[in-house]
């Protein structure tokens, strides 16, 4: 678990700000994804990053979410005029390689909680 | 449906007794690897244990085993020695050979471990 960074730990936000959250993978990890767990569910996929570029983002909301990982610096999620139903943990994980490496877990970081009040 | 399944929202067990926490699993991808997470009360997830579907044995790792019964569906966590430390959420995940990236998880069993 240790090394994929997230900040900040808790945001609070009001209905209708943004929020921006970020996760630094691991030291040589390129693959990035975003995670949402709502309360008292499991984890459901967002998005799939490698630098500079979205792989998949099958789970991303439509409107108002959006993910980036640049060539340099963090992944960022940023939810746009958030609501109430936003709150939830944000969690970022990393791999150092995606697709067909079926044994390989992704390491995970502590979580953003975004509460929107 | 359902891709990851966890019936027991709530599980109790006694220190240093052994405890079963159920997942069932919907797939219809030959290639598949199944997971179980930690989510203590701090909120992180912590990975304990991996079996993939072409593996001939179950996995074991320390004081985690998952009995793996493929022709059901099932990939059971099983604890042994149940510790006070072990209280937490336990999530079952999968991801599919069509695409490794994604992986989906269960609701979850919060377990508790009673002195």
């Amino acid at each position: 678990n240790a090394g994929v960074m997230q900040n900040p730990r808790h945001l609070v936000r009001r209905r209708g700000q943004e929020a921006r959250l970020r996760c630094s993978p691991m030291k040589g990890h390129s693959h990035v994804y975003w995670y949402r767990q709502l309360p008292e569910e499991g984890l459901k996929f967002m998005v799939y990053l490698q630098k500079e570029n979205i792989i998949d983002e099958s789970g991303m909301p439509k409107e108002r979410f959006s993910a980036e990982f640049p060539k340099e610096g963090p992944s960022i999620l940023r939810i746009q005029q958030v609501v109430r139903g936003d709150s939830a943990a944000y969690f970022c994980a990393s791999s150092p390689r995606g697709e067909g490496a079926s044994g390989n877990t992704i390491y995970f970081g502590e979580g953003s909680w975004l509460t929107v009040v | 449906a359902q891709k990851i399944t966890q019936t027991q929202p709530g599980m109790f067990v006694q220190e240093k007794e052994a405890v079963t926490l159920d997942c069932t699993y919907d797939t219809s991808d030959p290639s598949y690897g199944l997971f179980w997470y930690k989510q203590p009360s701090s909120g992180e997830m912590i990975f304990l244990i991996y079996q993939g579907s072409y593996d001939q044995q179950n996995a074991t790792e320390g004081r985690y085993s998952l009995n793996f019964q493929k022709a059901r569906k099932s990939a059971n966590l099983v604890i042994s020695a149940s510790q006070l430390g072990d209280s937490a959420m336990y999530f079952c995940a999968m991801r599919e050979g069509g695409n490794f990236n994604k992986f989906y998880f269960g609701s979850g069993t919060k377990l508790n471990v009673k002195p």
